[in-house]
């Protein structure tokens, strides 16, 4: 079945340095891919998203690609600060509309 | 602008009791779906809808139950509370794939559910 997997966690950074977290997925046809972030204590947010092959999504410093190729969509950022520090979450939407989502990576930044 | 509307915020129940957390979307959109998250851990699709009257099983079904008989609102029921079933709970909503359309998924801001 359709499935999402993600770098496993937890990263810890300097403040400055350049993230990527790694992640990628197993599905039928072309689903749509998202990043969301999660900062302690509060629910979800769409933090970038791609439809089709070689789309890249960006938000707030955020990039990643769409890669169907390689079936990827990691995520980088070239600068990270401490108000980065949170969960982020690789997910799909699959042909069939089941959201599915990867087990998460905490991300860490030190001052 | 409401979005995706939980309720309760907090609840705690003692084993054997029942519950019905409550979930409802104001953005038309057809897919619905309730994660939990268990504490340091990512989101485990329980149930999801992809319309009214049409339900189906994630990865973690066992001692829940759903209905939509509605396009806005996909309750959720706990018949008999287990110490297992102490979670956070997500009810989320999304647009059908088309072309062109928005096919994000937004977010309740959970349900904090304690089984004792």
């Amino acid at each position: 079945g359709d499935s999402v997997t993600q770098m496993e966690g937890p990263v810890t950074l300097s403040e400055e340095a350049f993230l990527t977290i790694n992640c990628t997925y197993t599905a039928t046809g072309y689903p749509s891919l998202f990043w969301y972030v999660q900062y302690p204590g509060e629910g979800l947010q769409l933090l970038l998203k791609a439809t089709k092959a070689d789309d890249k999504g960006s938000n707030k410093g955020f990039e990643a690609t769409y890669r169907k190729e390689t079936t990827s969509f990691h995520l980088e950022k070239g600068s990270v600060q401490v108000s980065d520090s949170a969960v982020y979450f690789c997910a799909l939407i699959s042909i069939t509309g089941k959201l599915i989502f990867g087990q998460g990576t905490t991300l860490q930044v030190k001052p | 602008n409401a979005g995706v509307t939980q309720t309760p915020k907090f609840r705690i129940l003692k084993i054997g009791q029942s519950m019905t957390l409550q979930c409802t979307q104001d953005m038309n959109h057809n897919y619905m779906y309730w994660y939990r998250q268990d504490p340091g851990m990512g989101l485990k699709l329980i149930y999801y809808s992809v319309g009214a009257g049409i339900t189906d099983k994630g990865e973690v079904p066992n001692g829940y139950n759903v209905s939509r008989s509605t396009t806005e609102d996909f309750p959720l029921r706990l018949e008999l509370a287990a110490p297992s079933q102490t979670s956070v709970y997500f009810c989320a909503s999304s647009s059908p794939r088309r072309p062109g359309m928005n096919t994000e998924a937004f977010f309740g801001q959970g349900t904090r559910l304690t089984v004792v």
